[in-house]
């Protein structure tokens, strides 16, 4: 089946450096990467959506500046946490679908990465 | 506005019976529907899916139900082993600029008691 890896999957870091998550599609190409943020108890939050070869889109309330995502090819896609800072520490995941998709609106999950800022 | 709600955040269930996970949804333009399940410290992987023209998808001991009059969509799981002890998420998709977009719900955690 399609495999998504994300690496790092666990990190910590002191408070304004910055940390880049990487995630891959192992075997498939993806068109569409999404990056999603999430935090104890509560559900996935979509932070925005990633087209290879253009700007993500970010949803409402998701600062650009500070949350860096580039798209560079059909199989990476990069969230950059800028000066990050101890409430940016959060359970961060990528998902993709790939070229063609299996099933409408079907995505494979990365592992996640954990980000703990001190 | 919470668009996909699960309200129920906790559920037990007794090892060999049926599990019963409940999402409710408010969105007409949502088209396709989702079950995720997710570890703890573990990225969510996909269980089963349903599109809006369905009212009902099977998958060995998966079964996905889908009620559009009411908005409500449920997955069941017979018989429940305790592997399936995880939180559930249910999403539900649409079709936005070319892209396809998932929400979430806030997620059920199952426990299967053997």
């Amino acid at each position: 089946g399609a495999v998504v890896s994300q690496h790092p999957s666990w990190v910590i870091c002191k408070s304004g450096t910055s940390v880049k998550i990487e995630c891959r599609s192992l075997d498939f190409q993806a068109t569409t990467m999404f990056w999603y943020r999430q935090f104890p108890k509560q559900s996935l939050m979509l932070m925005a959506t990633s087209n290879e070869g253009s700007k993500a889109t970010y949803e409402q309330g998701v600062e650009k500046d500070k949350f860096l995502i580039n798209h560079a090819s059909l199989t990476l896609s990069t969230l950059t946490v800028t000066s990050a800072h101890p409430e940016d520490s959060s359970f961060y995941i990528c998902s993709a679908r790939g070229l063609g998709g299996q099933g409408t609106g079907e995505l494979f999950f990365g592992e996640g990465s954990r980000l703990t800022v001190l | 506005d919470q668009q996909v709600k699960q309200n129920s955040p906790s559920l037990s269930v007794q090892e060999g019976r049926i599990s019963i996970l409940n999402c409710d949804y408010t969105n007409s333009m949502f088209d396709y529907f989702l079950w995720y399940k997710k570890y703890p410290a573990e990225g969510p992987t996909f269980l089963i899916s349903i599109s809006s023209i369905k009212d009902k998808n099977e998958d060995g001991r998966f079964t996905v139900f889908l009620n559009k009059s009411a908005k409500h969509l449920s997955l069941h799981i017979v018989p429940s082993q305790p592997g399936d002890s995880a939180v559930y998420f249910c999403a539900a998709s649409y079709p936005i600029q070319g892209a396809q977009k998932l929400v979430f719900g806030q997620g059920t955690r199952l426990t299967i008691n053997p």
